[in-house]
């Protein structure tokens, strides 16, 4: 059974600091999602990460993945304050999508 | 205009009362699908079309039914509402071009809450 588990799921921090958001699942899966959530508004897709080692990058954003240790990472780089919000990566089998719950970021100005 | 849309945005019920959520779209797209979200739950995938002939259950489709009525519209109705099934309801649609469970194009939501 697909179970994708996000760490951490809620997460505090200063502007301009780094920090990285984890996916970890439990199958075979080549392909995995980020998306983005604002508070009270639909999901908006982040990344499409279809391989081994795939890595994608926009702005402050980056994506990676590493099929091998089932894990994806969503790297955030000088965090400004309109990254505020939740973040999903939902992972793709053959016949399954699951999401993770979600990482809550909270960025202070 | 939106993409994706929905109706109602938001719906107070009663349990045991049918319902039906709306969605349409404009962007093409042969794939729809519907999700629950709960607070803390992330999204959970209800049902799923890959084009009018082609209804396929999710991972939580118990008390759930859909109808595909055109390439563009796709419904969801809850026969007998009770309470658990208050939550924010996504439709999303997906490209065919690629593979199963492409990238996603979600919808507002809608809000429903069943008394």
């Amino acid at each position: 059974e697909l179970k994708v588990e996000q760490n951490p799921l809620f997460l505090s921090m200063q502007e301009g600091k780094n920090y990285t958001i984890y996916c970890n699942y439990s199958t075979t899966s080549d392909r995995l999602y980020w998306y983005r959530q604002d508070p009270g508004k639909s999901l908006e897709s982040l990344f499409v990460l279809l391989s081994n080692g795939a890595v994608k990058q926009e702005g402050r954003l980056m994506a990676s993945l590493d099929t091998k240790a089932r894990l994806s990472t969503l790297h955030i780089t000088a965090a400004v304050h309109d990254l505020s919000a939740t973040y999903f990566c939902a992972v793709v089998t053959d016949d399954k999508i699951i999401f993770g719950k979600g990482t809550r970021l909270h960025i202070l100005p | 205009d939106a993409d994706v849309t929905q109706t109602p945005r938001n719906r107070i019920t009663k349990t045991g009362k049918r319902i039906m959520l709306e969605c349409s779209q404009t962007k093409g797209h042969d794939r729809m699908y519907w999700y629950r979200q709960d607070p803390g739950l992330g999204l959970r995938l209800i049902y799923y079309s890959f084009d009018v002939k082609d209804i396929n259950k999710g991972e939580i489709s118990d008390g759930y039914s859909v109808s595909r009525q055109a390439q563009a519209k796709f419904s969801l109705s809850l026969e007998s509402a009770i309470p658990n099934q208050t939550a924010l309801y996504f439709c999303a649609t997906s490209d065919e071009d690629r593979w199963v469970f492409d990238e996603q194009f979600f919808g507002p939501g809608t809000r429903l809450t069943v008394l």
